[in-house]
């Protein structure tokens, strides 16, 4: 199984200040089809998880622009130009490059 | 927009099946190019993919669950289910079902206890 790994597990964050999350896979996730099948989610307080970002750096319908994501084969970045006290949650990053499909730890993002 | 919904017991008994449908609406199930899934997530702990099944007809399991799941498709009803078998309090769980993971519901959770 691919493991992914995710840092900081935790980030205390500022409003109006930028957040970063790290997310590093065992394996290369470049698939065969020349994609590569890495994604971000966000879980708030009490809902389900939320597709921010597919595919390395798609943003979703509906997901503000203060989302980005980058990286590329086995280490990828999720970045919040700008928190917002609704950003407070878990996030996930998630490879769909290979079964098992498979969900980084998940990094706590909390207001200062 | 696709809507899911997971619908079974809240309460299953150790030893015994545990039994979800999703219900979808919004889109067809049959819809090419997309994956329909289930992942769970423990109290307190993090998410964990369950399996998923594609419109080819491919279904694929997490190996440390595989030989206790079955996850089927009714395409009549727009739904697919999901069915653990041998459930033991470490199967407690929120369990979602998802769309290509682009869409989700709402979660439903299940206790497994005597």
């Amino acid at each position: 199984d691919i493991v992914m790994t995710q840092t900081p597990l935790s980030s205390p964050v500022t409003l109006g200040q930028p957040a970063s999350i790290s997310c590093s896979s065992s394996q290369s996730l470049v698939h065969s089809d020349g994609n590569t099948y890495l994604s971000w989610l966000q879980q708030r307080p009490g809902q389900p998880p939320r597709l921010l970002i597919y595919q390395i750096s798609n943003r979703f319908s509906g997901v503000p622009d203060r989302f980005s994501g980058s990286g590329a084969g086995t280490d990828f970045t999720l970045k919040i130009s700008r928190v917002e006290a609704e950003d407070v949650g878990v996030y996930y990053c998630m490879q769909a490059t290979q079964f098992p499909h498979t969900f980084g730890q998940g990094t706590k993002v909390e207001i200062k | 927009q696709l809507q899911l919904q997971e619908s079974g017991p809240g309460l299953v008994k150790p030893s015994e099946t545990l039994s979800l449908t999703c219900s979808v609406s919004g889109g067809s199930i049959s819809r090419n190019n997309y994956y329909w899934g289930w992942v769970r997530q423990p109290p307190g702990k993090g998410l964990e993919w369950i399996g998923s099944f594609y419109s080819s007809g491919s279904t694929y399991y997490t190996p440390s669950l595989k030989s206790r799941v079955i996850i089927s498709v009714d395409t009549s009803k727009n739904q697919f289910s999901l069915k653990l078998n041998s459930v033991t309090a470490a199967d407690t769980a929120v369990y979602y079902c998802t769309a290509n993971i682009d869409y989700w519901g709402l979660g439903t959770l299940v206790t497994v206890s005597s």
